[in-house]
């Protein structure tokens, strides 16, 4: 009940396509789903995020569709650019009492976009 | 605004031995967590510290141990090595609750890459 499931593992692109990953989740009592983007080397950077209470949210290039009904979340990343090539986290947390911030992670997804 | 710092970057170790880590958070953040990211387990959680209160832990064996100073920077402390160990140990940082439209965003540090031999 506490997994995230991502996928898929890997994902390959073309410069211009719209890569789409995938997260489900089984704990209603998640109420925060953040998504991190982690470039070799570098620790996880967060990109966008959403609220159960929210069907989709937009920041730039990237959006989140959140079905809360079917308990799943993904991430689409629009005319998607070489350098989105990175590893993308879906992430949940579970607010247990006295305390926020525990993330559970996704598996990850190696997305490279081709020029 | 710094972000947060992880100091060594890069540790070799051998088995049985101990080893203790540093994490900064960005300044006016009270709640540190640690992460440990494998290859083959992903990222997960270990504990979070919070006031110089350790409020959340993850299921690793007490060899893991951590705390938080008064200025909120944290130590992680693994003791008895194991070859397992080898990781990137990541700090994450937040201001530590949630207030009105706020999620508590935790920002990562860019990790301690631990090899133990």
């Amino acid at each position: 009940q506490q997994q995230v499931k991502q996928s898929p593992q890997s994902l390959i692109v073309q410069k211009g396509g719209i890569p789409i990953i995938n997260c489900a989740y089984e704990n209603t009592a998640f109420d925060y789903f953040p998504w991190y983007q982690q470039f070799p080397g570098k620790g996880p950077a967060l990109l966008i995020a959403i609220r159960p209470d929210v069907s989709e949210k937009k920041e730039g290039r990237f959006t989140i569709s959140f079905n809360k009904s079917a308990k799943q979340f993904s991430l689409h990343i629009m005319d998607s650019q070489p350098g989105d090539s990175a590893t993308y986290f879906c992430a949940a947390r579970n607010p247990p009492l006295g305390g926020y911030n525990k993330l559970i992670f996704g598996a990850g997804t190696r997305l490279a976009v081709h020029p | 605004k710094a972000g947060v710092t992880q100091t060594p970057r890069y540790l070799i170790k051998t088995r049985g031995q101990q080893v203790t880590l540093s994490c900064s958070p960005i300044s006016g953040h009270r709640s540190v967590s640690w992460y440990q990211q494998t290859p083959g387990q992903g990222l997960q959680f270990l504990f979070e510290y919070f006031s110089e209160t350790q409020r959340n832990k993850g299921n690793f064996p007490g060899r893991f141990s951590g705390r938080q100073f008064s200025n909120s920077r944290s130590e992680m402390n693994v003791s008895t090595l194991e070859l397992g160990d080898s990781a990137l140990y990541l700090c994450a940082s937040s201001l530590g609750f949630v207030t009105g439209e706020s999620t508590d965003t935790q920002y990562f540090g860019p990790g301690t890459r631990l090899t133990v031999l």
